[in-house]
């Protein structure tokens, strides 16, 4: 098993651009979640989902979109990238809520 | 809105030594994570406590569940180098939020020789 991977590893962006984050695991768990963590905080919920077609807003929601087509994937698109979205983002996935999640490799993304 | 308090935020600790890292909520909750992450990567779980009362260990670390005190601890054992990391709790909330996690500070742990 992969486990969960995230691509790009690292991404430069201007202001007002937009992207994708991928996210997919071969794990089959029906929980997938997106966080992001900034310096000197942990990590705060941007939105996740209990299993495919279903998607839930977390903490820190505002200028993201995630979709569940599949169970696999769940991206994560930022819609006008802003320089308060430079920050470390993080995908995790479970069997369910409630059992261990495992965390992706992480994404480092610079907003300029 | 659930907040979650870790205390310490930082904690330089001797090899040999005990130590307690604690991780208080604000509203009911009855599902508590702990993480750790080393400097420059992701997070690894290490507990998932899922009703009052529990307690699990692994290895040098035993987390525990009060939820009537709305607490857990995160208790460390006879401290060794390799468990400088930083440690996150994370607060599941209840009820129609269900899935949704609240993260602690961290707690950034040093093990000195």
């Amino acid at each position: 098993n992969a486990g969960v991977t995230q691509t790009p590893k690292f991404q430069v962006l201007k202001t007002g651009q937009s992207m994708t984050l991928q996210c997919a695991q071969d794990m089959n768990h029906e929980y997938m979640s997106w966080y992001r963590q900034d310096p000197g905080m942990g990590l705060r919920l941007i939105h996740y989902s209990v299993g495919a077609g279903i998607t839930d807003q977390g903490e820190v929601p505002n200028g993201y979109n995630v979709s569940r087509s599949t169970t696999e994937d769940f991206p994560l698109r930022l819609l006008s990238a802003a320089p308060s979205q430079t920050s470390v983002y993080f995908c995790a996935s479970s069997y369910q809520i409630g059992y261990t999640q495992y965390f992706g490799p992480g994404t480092r993304l610079t907003v300029l | 809105e659930l907040k979650v308090e870790q205390n310490p935020l930082f904690l330089s600790m001797q090899e040999g030594k005990n130590y307690t890292i604690y991780c208080n909520y604000s509203t009911t909750s009855d599902r508590l994570y702990w993480y750790r992450q080393d400097p420059g990567k992701s997070l690894e779980s290490l507990f998932v406590l899922l009703s009052n009362g529990a307690v699990k260990q692994e290895g040098r670390l035993m987390a525990s569940l009060d939820t009537k005190a709305r607490l857990s601890t995160l208790h460390i054992t006879a401290a060794v180098h390799d468990l400088s990391a930083t440690y996150f709790c994370a607060v599941e909330y209840g009820g129609t939020s269900y899935g949704k996690l609240t993260f602690g500070q961290g707690t950034i742990l040093t093990v000195h020789p």
